[in-house]
């Protein structure tokens, strides 16, 4: 069955550190790519996502991601993180003539940033 | 303003009673989905719904029901409600509603969520 694996559940930091969240995810067809963060008592929003092209895409608030189509990963980084930037982070995918035909969701990472 | 709002945001309930919880849009999608979000278990798609006509079960449909009452509302019922349906509940939409790729589709937009307590 077609999955999304994130790696870590909970990721603890201190500011300024640098952050990457891994995601793979299983199948090998097409597939768009997101990032959805949900700040603690709010509903999820989009960081950012991947069509088609650059595999190298920018969100808001300084996130970047990679698709590394190779190794089926999307991973999330940033370089410095903020205390603002505490929160759970979903990694969805959807899958061009997958079986569920809708976004597929990790489990979700929970970062702790310490100010 | 909300383009996608859910009523009521939270609900405590008893076991056995009938609960709905609704969502509305005004982003003028097609597409509508219910999710359920438990702790460590991300999201969970309920059912889904492509349009006024196209309603589908999603992963975990099993004591729950859907109403697509029309392009902007979609409500969520359980029907007999349970302790194990204490969840977080979000409603999604997504579409094209102007010029660009059809993948645009894929991109979900969700609503603030109802929390629903079964005692």
């Amino acid at each position: 069955a077609q999955s999304v694996s994130q790696h870590n559940h909970h990721v603890i930091l201190s500011e300024a550190a640098s952050l990457e969240l891994g995601c793979n995810y299983s199948y090998g067809g097409t597939v768009n790519l997101f990032w959805y963060v949900q700040y603690p008592g709010q509903h999820l929003q989009l960081l950012l996502k991947y069509f088609s092209g650059d595999p190298l895409v920018k969100g808001i608030k300084g996130f970047e991601a990679e698709f590394i189509k190779s190794k089926f990963s999307f991973n999330l980084r940033k370089p410095s993180v903020q205390w603002s930037d505490t929160a759970e982070y979903f990694c969805a995918v959807y899958l061009y003539g997958g079986s569920q035909g809708n976004l597929i969701f990790g489990k979700g990472t929970k970062l702790s940033v310490k100010p | 303003d909300a383009d996608v709002t859910q009523t009521p945001r939270n609900r405590i309930t008893k076991t056995g009673k009938r609960i709905m919880l609704e969502c509305s849009q005004t982003k003028g999608h097609d597409r509508m989905y219910w999710y359920r979000q438990d702790p460590g278990l991300g999201l969970q798609l309920i059912y889904y719904s492509f349009d006024v006509k196209d309603i589908n079960k999603g992963e975990i449909s099993d004591g729950y029901s859907v109403s697509r009452q029309a392009q902007a509302k979609f409500s969520l019922s359980l029907e007999s409600a349970i302790p194990n349906q204490t969840a977080l509940y979000f409603c999604a939409t997504s579409g094209q509603t102007g010029p660009g790729p059809v993948s645009s589709y894929n991109e979900q937009f969700f609503g603030p969520g109802t929390r629903l307590t079964v005692l």
